[in-house]
């Protein structure tokens, strides 16, 4: 049960695009459509942006969009904007008829 | 409001047992099955266990897998997480996390209860 893989760090001016990748294998994000994505920020609780690889919760800003190929899926924020700026993680259900997850080792997301 | 608040956490000897717990309100907890994440100092988020709504289907991450138990009380509104034979590695803010009604993630978090295992 090995941590999905992300770059440690990412960053990009005011309105650019910036893309975090989250590599996988078969038994979880290559297996399921079950890709979800959260925001940290320092001393806060995660945040949910992204489920079911691509969907938005109400309220999450369409800037966040999510998408997956094979064992890899990606979180791109558009327009970024200094309050993006926090750590985010990838998570996949791996369960196979039970409960079990997977989060992704964090990517830093700096806005220059 | 929606609300998940952790206790039981505190500074413990390896090789002993604490029980965390996770008091939610401002939804119906009997609808929703429920997680403990971890998060050790500095570091990553780790998902450590999940429970249905009826506790009929229950999961573990590897490494505690054996040593920590959870359950819940839907009379109480409340998650446990009960954890044997502590180790160093066990060191960490422990979350208590509610599954999202409409696709497979984790929605509400708490503020954790930070567990500190060292003699």
């Amino acid at each position: 049960q090995s941590a999905l893989t992300q770059p440690r760090s990412v960053s990009g001016s005011p309105g650019q695009s910036v893309t975090i990748s989250c590599t996988g294998t078969s038994s979880d994000v290559g297996g399921y459509n079950y890709v979800s994505w959260y925001q940290q920020h320092p001393g806060k609780a995660p945040k949910l942006m992204i489920y079911d690889v691509s969907k938005r919760p109400s309220g999450v800003p369409d800037r966040f969009s999510g998408s997956k190929s094979g064992n890899t899926a990606s979180l791109t924020i558009s327009g970024l904007q200094a309050e993006d700026e926090a750590d985010y993680y990838c998570c996949s259900y791996a369960g196979s008829y039970t409960f079990r997850y997977v989060f992704g080792t964090g990517t830093k997301v700096t806005v220059l | 409001e929606v609300q998940l608040v952790e206790s039981g956490g505190g500074l413990v000897q390896p090789g002993r047992s604490l029980r965390l717990s996770c008091a939610a309100s401002g939804f119906t907890f009997d609808d929703y099955a429920m997680h403990w994440v971890r998060q050790a100092p500095g570091k990553g988020l780790e998902w450590v266990s999940g429970i249905s709504w009826n506790s009929g289907s229950i999961g573990y991450a590897d490494s505690v897998k054996g040593r920590f138990t959870i359950s819940r009380d839907n009379a109480k509104n409340s998650l446990y997480l009960q954890m044997n034979s502590l180790r160093a590695e066990d060191t960490a803010l422990y979350y208590c996390a509610k599954d999202w009604a409409l696709g497979d993630a984790f929605d509400i978090w708490g503020q954790g209860t930070m567990v500190t295992v060292s003699s």
